[in-house]
């Protein structure tokens, strides 16, 4: 059975940092890209960024280019967002998820609050 | 920039059926663009339903469909369920690694 868990949410302040994590299992995690999408409070989907199967390519929305980092560990089956110089406007709970042509097997999200 | 639009909501009978449609503010939607749906009931994590305009995700019924309908992406609910009753989101491929999901769609089983 597939599996995501992530972990690594919390409450920062603006300015801050944290980094979320996200255990895969029941797949060959080097075979997919892995994408991390977000959702604020009552708020829609928003596709964050991702992360091609050896990590070779990555991929960001303009909002987050040069604060968050996507990257894996493939020998660890896991996937990893550093998140620098957070906002208000990132608080929201992110979602890991395996992708296939917009196929995504979903995590069930950790929440990240920004605020003082 | 580029927006993905849907309907903010839309209501069907319980046995119905309902369209809903996913489009770009300047363009048209083709397979191209990989279009994809997604399920998500509250405090739930989201669930795929189709991708790549009509593939359906694994353990998803076929009274879910997807299409290209006109110049936008389409999900079709034929026999409408009361459990149907969500938000339901599609995400766009942009080239260059790029990925867009519109705004959603509200969807009342009444």
């Amino acid at each position: 059975e597939v599996q995501l868990v992530e972990s690594g949410g919390g409450l920062v302040q603006p300015g801050g940092s944290l980094r979320l994590s996200c255990a895969a299992s029941g797949f060959t995690f080097s075979s997919y890209w892995m994408t991390w999408v977000r959702q604020a409070p009552g708020k829609g989907l928003e596709w964050v960024a991702n992360i091609k199967e050896e990590g070779s390519e990555k991929y960001y929305v303009d909002s987050v280019k040069g604060r968050l980092t996507i990257s894996r560990d493939n020998a660890k089956n896991s996937l990893y967002l550093q998140m620098n110089s957070l906002r208000a406007e990132d608080t929201a709970v992110y979602y890991c998820a395996r992708t296939y042509y917009g196929d995504y097997h979903w995590g069930q999200g950790t929440l990240v609050t920004v605020s003082s | 920039q580029t927006v993905v639009t849907q309907e903010p909501s839309l209501s069907v009978s319980p046995g119905g059926t309902v369209t809903l449609t996913c489009g770009l503010s300047s363009g048209s939607v083709s397979t191209s663009y990989y279009p994809s749906w997604y399920q998500q009931t509250p405090g739930q994590a989201p669930r795929t339903l189709i991708y790549s305009t009509n593939t359906r995700s694994s353990g998803v019924p076929d009274r879910f469909s997807g299409s290209i309908l006109g110049n936008k992406a389409a999900l079709t609910i034929t026999g409408a369920q009361a459990d149907d009753e969500s938000d339901y989101y599609c995400v766009l491929y942009m080239g260059g690694g790029i990925w867009v999901f519109g705004g959603g769609t509200k969807l009342t089983v009444l």
